[in-house]
């Protein structure tokens, strides 16, 4: 149980396009879900959480309206990176918990986004 | 406000050595602490957690970790490693309940023959 998933797994786009990355979760409602990026060999940094039917809460220093997150469903949550750059560039990972606590957030597998 | 520190980016063991992977956490309450590992492009997957009750905790593959608040430690370790446990490690505190979690930076375990 408590699985995650996300898709596409891998996606190579020209600079200037926007991408949309997809996290469902799959067996499970999740109450909230959380997005991570991870640059090379670095940890993850949280850059939004996301609450069904709300607007989405971001990090200090992310840019709202370049990650745009749109969680429309219990099972679904959206990123949008617009007008993608070389340095978006990253792994992104999303998170889906299943009550109000750390203790049950279940990751995906994550999205590698290369910007050319 | 939490923060987690991991001593040593690297750490390198032969194959049935004991692991020691470090965590040393900082939390103005009672924190949840977690030990996830990332295989190469690969998402994290939960090895083990504290939240509360018993100190020593043991989670999958092997791995045991225990938290100690005295030294604001959850250091990781299994008894002899295996060439599979090659991967990221990495620790990660919440403050008590909430939901929100903060990652030290990792730590690589390579395993040698």
């Amino acid at each position: 149980g408590a699985v995650v998933s996300q898709h596409p797994s891998r996606v190579i786009c020209k600079s200037g396009t926007s991408v949309k990355i997809e996290c469902r979760s799959l067996d499970f409602q999740a109450t909230t879900m959380f997005w991570y990026r991870q640059f090379p060999k670095q940890s993850l940094m949280l850059m939004a959480t996301s609450n069904e039917g709300s607007k989405a809460t971001y990090e200090q220093g992310v840019e709202k309206d370049k990650f745009l997150i749109n969680h429309a469903s219990l099972t679904l949550s959206t990123l949008t990176v617009t007008s993608a750059h070389p340095e978006d560039s990253s792994f992104y990972i999303c998170s889906a918990s299943v009550g109000s606590s750390a203790d049950t957030q279940y990751f995906g597998p994550g999205t590698r986004l290369t910007v050319l | 406000a939490q923060s987690v520190t991991q001593l040593g980016s690297h750490v390198s063991v032969s194959e049935g050595a004991l692991v020691l992977l470090r965590c040393n956490y900082s939390s103005s309450v009672p924190p949840y602490l977690f030990w996830y590992v990332q295989y190469p492009n690969q998402g994290l997957q939960l090895l083990l957690k504290y939240t509360t009750g018993a100190t020593l905790v043991k989670g999958i593959n092997g791995f045991e970790a225990e938290f100690k608040k005295s030294e604001t430690s959850f250091h990781l370790t299994k008894p002899s490693a295996h060439m599979s446990d090659a991967a990221e490690y990495f620790c990660a505190v919440s403050a008590g309940t909430a939901s929100k979690l903060t990652f030290g930076t990792g730590t690589r375990l390579q395993v040698t023959l």
